[in-house]
């Protein structure tokens, strides 16, 4: 059973102070991770998919980087606007080569004051 | 297309009413999912759709749910007599799954938000 651990459960930045969320995971053939960005009320906005390790992927103020075991999430100089939960799903392979569902860990709340 | 839609957004009925919601997912996306979700919580399993087929559903999925996708296009999540514990935020995702490795990421909609009262 493909699993996924997310920490901490919750993250409180000033505006421009760095941090790293982490997800660890377990998945039987990894085919993809995947990083989603969901405001309160809304569905998960994707962020980020990553394949293998060593792979990394930027996007204005976040960069995700990935090893076979882990996932981090960096947020650089963060601004309130970044204040959201952010959720790691995995996908593995089905034991037919087909990819599996989406599993996702429980969110890291971000909150980013001025 | 303007992505995943779903509907209703917010459903509110009295315990033991059934309910339908319904999905269109991005039109060239061939498989389909529902979660389900708590405040607090990640995004629960409850079952996906490549084209038509209906490849996995949850264990945890009471026999009073039950989905359809129907000529492999939209879906329709039914609940049947609802409890109190179906309250929650009801997603649907979507994704092109072909046999390349890249570009699977699924996509979401805004979620229809159920209250059993």
């Amino acid at each position: 059973e493909d699993q996924v651990t997310q920490s901490p459960e919750a993250l409180r930045l000033q505006e421009g102070e760095s941090s790293s969320l982490n997800c660890s995971y377990t998945v039987s053939g990894l085919r993809g991770l995947f990083w989603y960005r969901q405001d309160p009320g809304k569905g998960p906005e994707f962020l980020f998919t990553l394949y293998s390790a060593g792979e990394e992927k930027e996007k204005e103020r976040l960069k995700a980087t990935i090893t076979k075991k882990e996932s981090f999430l960096h947020i650089t100089a963060p601004k309130p606007e970044d204040s959201a939960t952010y959720l790691c799903a995995v996908q593995g392979v089905r034991n037919t080569g087909t990819a599996s569902k989406l599993t996702f860990g429980t969110g890291t709340r971000l909150q980013v004051t001025l | 297309d303007t992505g995943v839609s779903q509907d209703p957004r917010h459903k509110i009925t009295k315990r033991g009413q059934n309910v339908t919601f319904r999905c269109d997912p991005i039109s060239e996306h061939n498989r389909l999912y529902w979660y389900r979700q708590t405040l607090g919580q990640g995004p629960e399993f409850l079952t996906y759709f490549q084209n038509e087929a209906q490849l996995e559903k949850s264990r945890l999925l009471s026999d009073r749910f039950s989905a359809e996708r129907p000529k492999g296009s939209f879906s329709t999540l039914e609940i049947q007599r609802t409890e109190q514990g179906d309250s929650a935020m009801y997603l649907c995702a979507s994704s092109s799954e072909y046999d390349r490795a890249e570009n699977t990421e699924a996509f979401f909609g805004q979620g229809t938000r159920l209250t059993v009262v």
